[in-house]
Formats: structure tokens, C-alpha cells, sequence
């Protein structure tokens, strides 16, 4: 168990719609990371958080969107899905970015019809 | 963007010290070396890490070149368990820029024959 919870394990939704999955990090780490893994594209680094604030954004779409809360949880916003948005999203923390070890959650697969 | 080079795949025998290479010939001074591993349906989890000298804990050693171009990772007696994909991964200590993201290239799968 790495501490870093991910909500929840599994979504099944349709095209065009919205869906939040969401993510604890473990206690006291104030980064977190979000990353997209799909099968012809590997792991893919969505965007980071340190401590409330934006950090940096890889290849996050339009249509997706995250926050992370005072309480440090973060939340990852994905509309208008389409097909090609089926993957697992998993979710990263640590203390701070750089020279510390990331723990991953196990991550949600979405699945879109 | 990953600025690591590794084998796409690797065989060895259980029991037996696996040594899974990895190059990165534009490292900065700054660059800490992770490595990280991915067993199938699972998250990826945190192997080791250093900057200059070789390191050990109680998963694996990493030896890292003296001019820092390359590094391996070293399993020590391979067992079913490690099967997985190993990312070798520069990761930026200056984390007050905007750096210090895991940036995941391909990896190399390792399988581990009974």
C-alpha cells in the first residue's frame, strides 16, 4: 500500500460526458502528479501540484482540467470524453518534486462507450 | 520528452543478478537518477535514486558511471516478483522551478524465467 489513494478503481461512462476522479495523497506530501497510461502511449504526465498551486502541465488536453484542495487532495476533470480518453489515470505524490520518491495510487481506469 | 535511453526488453533466470542498463548522455548537474518499476496492473513504485555515487537499499543497487552518462540498475537475485517494466528516469532536484516531474519514457520489460 503506497498511501496514496485513488477514487474510484473503476468508471464506466459514455462519450460527451464529465467525470471527476479523485485522488489523496499520502500524509504530509505536498506535490501531486497526474498521469494518464494508455496502451499505445505509455505513461503520459499530465500536470502537477505543489501545495495548492499549478506547478507544471505536460500533455494535458483542453478538456481536462485539476485542482488541488487546501486539504492537499487533488481532483482531475475530464468532459466531452471520448473514446480515445479510455486508460487507467493514476495519481503520484511527494513531499516536494525533485529528489524525493513519488508513490503512486493504483490508479482508475476509465472506460468510455 | 524522456532523456534516457534503455533496452525495450530484457530475459533473465530466477535467482539469478539481473544488470538493466540505462544511458542518458545529456545529464545535468542537477539530474538525480530514479528508477522506478511497474509489475503488471499496478501502479508504478519507487526503486532507488542517486546523483553521483552508487547506492544500495534493500531492492537493488544502483551504480551510476563516473562521468554520470550512464547508469544500471542491479538486481541482486531475480525473483518471479520482479518481473515488471523498469524505467530508468532523470528527475530535476530544483524543485523550486518547474521541474522535479517523473517523465516516463518506454522502459525495459524484464522477464524473469522460472
Amino acid at each position: 500500500d503506497s498511501g496514496v489513494t485513488q477514487t474510484p478503481k473503476h468508471l464506466i461512462t459514455a462519450t460527451g460526458q464529465r467525470v471527476t476522479l479523485r485522488c489523496s495523497p499520502r500524509s504530509g506530501d505536498l506535490s501531486v502528479y497526474w498521469y494518464q497510461q494508455s496502451l499505445d502511449q505509455g505513461l503520459q504526465f499530465l500536470i502537477q501540484y505543489y501545495n495548492g498551486e499549478e506547478r507544471a502541465k505536460g500533455n494535458i488536453l483542453e478538456r481536462f482540467s485539476a485542482q488541488q484542495f487546501p486539504d492537499l487532495h487533488s481532483e482531475l476533470n475530464l468532459s466531452s470524453l471520448e473514446l480515445g480518453d479510455s486508460a487507467l489515470y493514476f495519481c503520484a505524490s511527494s513531499v516536494v518534486p525533485g529528489d524525493t520518491e513519488a508513490f503512486f495510487g493504483q490508479g482508475t481506469r476509465l472506460t468510455v462507450v | 520528452d524522456a532523456k534516457t535511453t534503455q533496452p525495450n526488453s530484457m530475459e533473465s533466470n530466477e535467482e539469478e543478478p539481473v544488470h538493466l542498463p540505462c544511458n542518458h548522455s545529456t545529464i545535468s548537474g542537477t539530474d538525480y537518477i530514479h528508477w522506478y518499476r511497474q509489475l503488471p496492473s499496478q501502479g508504478p513504485e519507487y526503486v532507488i535514486h542517486g546523483l553521483t555515487s552508487n547506492v544500495n537499499n534493500r531492492m537493488a543497487s544502483l551504480a551510476i558511471a563516473e562521468d554520470r552518462k550512464s547508469s544500471t540498475l542491479i538486481l541482486h537475485r531475480a525473483t518471479l516478483r520482479d518481473a515488471a517494466v523498469y524505467y530508468c528516469i532523470l528527475r530535476d532536484a530544483d524543485y523550486g522551478g518547474s521541474q522535479g516531474n517523473l517523465i516516463f519514457g518506454k522502459g525495459t520489460k524484464l522477464s524473469v524465467k522460472p
